[in-house]
Order: structure tokens, then C-alpha cells, then sequence
């Protein structure tokens, strides 16, 4: 049973737009989520976390936005530029990490000239 | 300051062999964690080290096991190979667990034939 996941294996978008990144979960005992990022050959890369506390943290281009009554968060990249091209993988953690990180699937994003 | 290593990076072994992973973690880097990557599962959690002691661990069959060494470097082992172990195996560290930023090594791609 995945616990989060990740409904866009891909997504498409013009440089300069902006890219929204999904991601939902299934698990309520959550309250620490994280995006990483990972160019091929390399391992992820940490990019934005959010606490459950929160509904909003930005850093730079980046937005992640996180609603926990629909178990949902979203990453927001603008605006997008030709090296954002990757795999985006949204990970969850509970409290104290007894379970470690549960990741999705990953969405690769590509971003068009 | 040097990023978290693996060694090797690739790996062939036959079933039924055993196999050992090492990672390096970034100086000062207290925890490691280990993940199984695979096309079908995605990226799942094996188990954490800190301070030379198993801290967490995912739902992974006894065949995979670790240790910490006292100046934090890590070893995984995975015995009586199967088929279905094939995956890429990351390492990440972080200061002082889980619940913290971790950076992730470029991993070791393991091939059971």
C-alpha cells in the first residue's frame, strides 16, 4: 500500500512558467514532509522540507504548500529553468522518524527551451 | 567539505552470494541511513545507524543487515542474494538523524543474475 504518491510520472513545462509539482498521502501520523530532487547517476538531492505546523515555506524559486485536510502538498517552481529538469521525489516522515523517510515514486519534470 | 561516498558503485553477484555496501558519510555526520531503490517499489527505507547502533528500521527481511564503525562509516550486507534484491542502494547522513536534512550518496547499483 503506497502511502504516498505521486499521480504525474511526468510533467511537461515551458522555461520561464511555473511548475507544480504534486503529491499525496495517506498516512495521518506524517508531519514532516520533504522534496528532494535527482539528476540521473547522482543521489537525491534535499531541495524544500515543510512541517505540518505550517501550510507554506518558500526558499528562493521554490514553494511547497501543504494541505492536511486533504493530505496533500505541492511543490511550486518559479519561475522554471532548463537545469530544474530532474526526477522530484516527495518523501514523508512521522514523528521521530521511526520509519524513516516513505518517498513516492518520483515525477520527472522537463523543462522546454 | 567532501559529500557522502559509496563503494562500488556497481556490483554484479550471482543468488545465493552475499554482498557488502560501504558508505562514508560527510565529517562530522553521526547518522547514516540506508534505502533500496527499484522501478517497482521506488525508493524505500532500510535501516538507520547512529553512534554504531541500529536507531530505526524499515520492514526488510533479515537477509539485509548493517553496522555503524566508530568513526561512523557504514556497511551493509545482503546475504543469500535473490534475484529481486537487484536495485540501486543509497546512503544518506546527517548530523544527527533521520528527522534532519540528509544528503544522499550517488548509491550502488546492485545486478543479481
Amino acid at each position: 500500500d503506497q502511502q504516498v504518491k505521486q499521480n504525474s510520472p511526468s510533467l511537461s513545462v515551458q522555461e520561464g512558467r511555473i511548475s507544480i509539482l504534486n503529491c499525496d498521502y495517506t498516512n495521518s501520523m506524517f508531519d514532516y514532509f520533504l522534496w528532494y530532487k535527482k539528476y540521473p547517476a547522482e543521489g537525491p538531492t534535499f531541495l524544500i522540507s515543510i512541517s505540518s505546523i505550517k501550510d507554506k515555506n518558500e526558499d528562493g524559486r521554490f514553494t511547497v504548500f501543504l494541505n492536511k485536510s486533504a493530505k496533500h502538498l505541492s511543490l511550486h517552481i518559479v519561475p522554471s529553468q532548463p537545469g530544474d529538469s530532474a526526477v522530484y521525489f516527495c518523501a514523508a516522515m512521522g514523528v521521530g522518524g521511526a520509519d524513516g523517510l516513505t518517498f513516492g515514486k518520483g515525477t520527472h519534470l522537463i523543462i522546454q527551451p | 567539505k567532501a559529500g557522502v561516498t559509496q563503494t562500488p558503485r556497481y556490483l554484479i553477484k550471482t543468488r545465493g552470494q552475499q554482498v557488502t555496501l560501504s558508505c562514508s558519510p560527510i565529517s562530522g555526520h553521526r547518522s547514516v541511513s540506508w534505502y533500496q531503490q527499484t522501478p517497482g517499489q521506488g525508493l524505500q527505507f532500510l535501516f538507520e545507524y547512529f553512534s554504531e547502533t541500529q536507531r530505526n528500521k524499515g520492514n526488510f527481511p533479515g537477509r539485509f543487515s548493517g553496522r555503524q564503525f566508530s568513526n561512523s562509516r557504514s556497511e551493509m550486507n545482503v546475504s543469500t542474494l535473490e534475484l529481486g534484491d537487484s536495485a540501486l542502494y543509497l546512503c544518506a547522513s546527517s548530523l544527527r538523524g533521520i528527522q534532519e536534512t540528509q544528503y544522499f550518496g550517488p548509491g550502488t547499483r546492485l545486478l543479481v543474475l
